[in-house]
């Protein structure tokens, strides 16, 4: 069974710019996340999607970024425009279900340096 | 709202020794609570997941936690080190006080194995 896929595996812009992030979950997965993990800390959620629609939100910063699963799929993560303090690695996640109990399986990230 | 202490961001041990990293949770429900492995410039891969089911969970690669409820404490131990168990570990707990079904991760705990 292939797994998370995740492109590009690094990415360097300068500030301002714009950067794109796809993501490609495990077949059949219908729950999709995107965490933001900072050097020296533990992943933070940015949104969860259920198929092709919002579950959550609430933590990603909508005056520059935003995310799509127009077909249920995969996803996209966009900056727009990049600070320097997005650098960090973008972690795309996949479960089978919506459940408190789902393993949640990841794919390689996404390691952005923004200059 | 929930959240995850690991006590100590660094542990080292030699090859052969006990593996102890530490894990607190804060909860007001009954948590369900995941340890993580991250290898370098890997995404994370589950060691093992605490459901309600048991209270000492048996993982992948020799690791297992004990759910301790009067302790809110959730380590994970290995009888004997190897030396590729160095890797990052993170303790997760997950989010019932959201929309979604998101992770509440620790910060980390980077494991050296010395020969």
């Amino acid at each position: 069974e292939a797994g998370v896929a995740q492109s590009p595996r690094y990415k360097i812009i300068e500030k301002r710019q714009s950067v794109a992030f796809w993501c490609n979950p495990i077949s059949g997965h219908a729950t999709l996340y995107w965490y933001q993990q900072i050097l020296g800390q533990g992943p933070k959620l940015l949104i969860q999607f259920q198929n092709n629609g919002v579950v959550d939100d609430s933590q990603l910063p909508k005056d520059r970024f935003s995310a799509e699963r127009l077909k249920g799929v995969d996803s996209t993560l966009k900056i727009q425009p990049a600070k320097l303090e997005d650098s960090a690695v973008y972690l795309c996640a996949s479960s089978s279900n919506t459940g408190q109990q789902e393993t949640q399986y990841f794919g390689p990230g996404t390691r952005l340096l923004v200059l | 709202a929930q959240s995850v202490t690991q006590l100590g961001s660094h542990v080292s041990v030699s090859e052969g020794a006990l593996v102890l990293l530490r894990c607190n949770y804060s909860s007001s429900v009954p948590p369900y609570l995941f340890w993580y492995v991250q290898y370098p410039n890997q995404g994370l891969q589950l060691l093992l997941k605490y459901t309600s089911a048991a209270t000492l969970v048996k993982g992948i690669n020799g690791f297992e936690a004990e759910f301790k409820k009067s302790e809110t404490s959730f380590h994970l131990t290995k009888p004997s080190a190897h030396m590729s168990d160095a890797a990052e570990y993170f303790c997760a707990v997950s989010d019932s006080g959201q929309a979604g079904t998101a992770l509440i991760f620790g910060k980390g705990t980077t494991l050296s194995v010395s020969s």
